[in-house]
Order: structure tokens, then sequence, then C-alpha cells
């Protein structure tokens, strides 16, 4: 079943303290996007990468980094979270002609 | 720089159509999305449209698309129960059409009975 994974599905830490947020996708995409969707703001664009090593700045970058070693996978780190980075984070992978396939959503709450 | 605009709520009578609308800034789109969130879950693309074409018919779901005023509209005819969802409209600006996309507020559509 072609799918876009994310894992955890619910996450609960404290300041400062370092997570990542995996991604996996098995449609064989090249291009792969992180999100975060806030109430009121819709989706916002983090990162999103074109490519195995290939990644770029998205409309909200700050206090995120990516990497994208293999193709299927695009992790979402967050190397100290705050609080303003509680959220409700998707990953999602596309074909070339945009069609975006998204995962589940990963709940993240930062206190 | 690009912005996508939708109204918050619409609510519409089971077996009517609903027409749910968004316009946005950026006239070098190429495509625009349609996707569809149901409670607790991602996104589901609906539909899309190539920003050359007018419209675009799929079963229930009619696209429109008027580029002079830059304003796009879902229409779901005789919508049901199942349709009840947060609506998303999207606009992508890249050649290939799928590195980013800019997604509107979403319109939360409510059927009642």
């Amino acid at each position: 079943e072609a799918q876009v994974t994310q894992n955890p599905r619910y996450l609960i830490t404290v300041t400062g303290k370092k997570l990542t947020v995996t991604c996996s996708q098995n449609m064989n995409h090249e291009y792969m996007s992180w999100y975060r969707q806030d109430p009121g703001l819709g989706l916002r664009q983090i990162y999103y990468s074109m490519n195995v090593e290939v990644t770029d700045k998205g409309d909200v970058p700050e206090g995120y980094k990516v990497s994208r070693k293999e193709k299927r996978n695009f992790p979402l780190i967050l190397e100290s979270p705050s609080p303003n980075q509680t959220s409700l984070y998707f990953c999602a992978s596309s074909t070339r002609r945009g069609e975006q396939y998204f995962g589940p959503g990963t709940r993240l709450t930062v206190t | 720089g690009e912005d996508v605009e939708q109204s918050l709520f619409l609510s519409v009578r089971e077996g009517d159509s609903s027409v749910i609308n968004c316009t946005y800034t950026d006239s070098s789109s190429t495509y625009l999305y349609w996707y569809k969130q149901e409670p607790g879950a991602g996104l589901q693309l609906l539909t899309y449209i190539f920003s050359n074409m007018d419209m675009k018919q799929d079963q229930r779901l009619t696209v429109l698309l008027n580029k002079k005023d830059k304003h796009l509209s879902l229409r779901i005819a005789d919508t049901q129960t199942g349709d009840s969802a947060i609506y998303f409209c999207a606009e992508s600006i890249s050649n290939f059409g799928n590195e980013k996309l800019t997604f509107g507020t979403g319109t939360r559509l409510t059927i009642i009975p």
C-alpha cells in the first residue's frame, strides 16, 4: 500500500530536549516536505527536499533541521524545542505533477 | 509573495451543492489544488487544476479557475454527511509544481441534516 508514515504520532516533551520526528514514504517520490499546522494559519511549509542530499527552507524553517540521506526518509529534527513549536506536523511526498501525499500527522507538545 | 485566502466556515444542507471559494495572489501559479482533511487525519488530495485550464470535473467535484481574478472554487454536488471536513486550497508556483505549496487557512464545511 502506497503511504507516508510518521513516528511518533504523539509526543510531549520539555523545552530544550532534542527530538526527531521520522518520515518515510514507499512511493519512490523524489520530493518530500514538512509542514506545520496551526489553528487559523493553515499549513506552513518548514523544509522541503527535491532529492537525496538536496534540501531547502520553506516559510518557517527557524528552529528546525532536516536531512535527506536516503530517498525514502526525511526526518525532522528539533535541536532545542521551544513551546512555540507546539503544533501538528505533517510530512508529505509528491509526484512530479505536484500530487502531494500526506502522512497522518504528529502532534507535538513542548512544555 | 504568495497569499491564499479562504473563508473559515460554510454550512450546507444535505443534498444541496457546496461551493468553497479561494483567492490567491501569485499570478505565476502553475498548479492549484484542493485538499480535504477529516478530523484527526492528514490531508487527502481531492483534485487539482493546471493554471491554463478553466474547469475540471471529477464525479461530484467541479473546480473552476478564474485566472484573471485569481479565484478558485470547488463545487461539491449533492453534498453528503461524509463531506464534512476542512477543505484547503493550495497553490504551487514552481515549474515542477511540487516543491512548495502555499495553503489557505482552510474552510470547515458543516452539513446540516
